[in-house]
């Protein structure tokens, strides 16, 4: 039990470009859903959080402009990155929680801005 | 503060104990979680423990609290060469948004 999914793994785009990247939770209702963000050889950085038909709480210093997140469905949440720059370039790994505290993770999805 | 930190690499030889250091700063938090990374991988959550306890144990993991001295720590028995990962702790808070704050990330390289 406890699966999330992330599609698509790998994406590569030109520059100015979006590029929509989804997270399911497969078996569970996801009260709410974080994206973070990870660079090489780092820790992750939570971009933001997201509930279910609300808004998303962006974390300091992340662009809700650039970083557009809906999260229309208990099993479904989706960040959209507008415009993307080689600097976007970056491993974005998504984590639903259900009705206990526990994050279960994504695969991630590896985007590369060209 | 909210900062967690973590030893940055670990190398042991195959067979034997692994053990993972993390300390953390907020002594609110009310769960803290190891996860592991492989490469190009999501995290895979390994063990949790609740604050009001001390010790956890699950097959070949142990983790300890010891809550006075905000450190946390994950004990890996007979370690084994598919163990060779990046290990995250991270706690939560019961209040508001359920956030993780994540160490800095351990990583493991098991020597055969």
């Amino acid at each position: 039990g406890a699966v999330v999914s992330q599609h698509p793994s790998w994406v590569i785009c030109k520059s100015g470009t979006s590029v929509k990247i989804e997270c399911r939770s497969l078996d569970f209702q996801a009260t709410t859903m974080f994206w973070y963000r990870q660079f090489p050889k780092q820790s992750l950085m939570l971009m933001a959080t997201s509930n279910e038909g609300s808004k998303a709480t962006y974390e300091q210093g992340v662009e809700k402009d650039k970083f557009l997140i809906n999260h229309a469905s208990l099993t479904l949440s989706t960040l959209t990155v507008t415009s993307a720059h080689p600097e976007d370039s970056s491993f974005y790994i998504c984590s639903a929680k259900g009705s206990y505290e526990t994050q279960y993770f994504g695969p991630g999805t590896r985007l590369l801005v060209l | 503060g909210e900062d967690v930190e973590q030893s940055l690499f670990l190398s042991v030889r195959e067979g034997d104990s692994s053990v993972i250091n993390c300390t953390y700063t907020d002594s609110s938090s009310t769960y803290l979680y190891w996860y592991k990374q492989e490469p190009g991988a999501g995290l895979q959550l390994l063990t949790y423990i609740f604050s009001n306890m001390d010790m956890k144990q699950d097959q070949r993991l142990t983790v300890l609290l010891n809550k006075k001295d905000k450190h946390l720590s994950l004990r890996i028995a007979d370690t084994q060469t598919g163990d060779s990962a990046i290990y995250f702790c991270a706690e939560s808070k019961t209040s508001g948004t359920y956030k993780y704050i994540f160490g800095t990330g351990t990583r493991l390289k098991v020597l055969a």
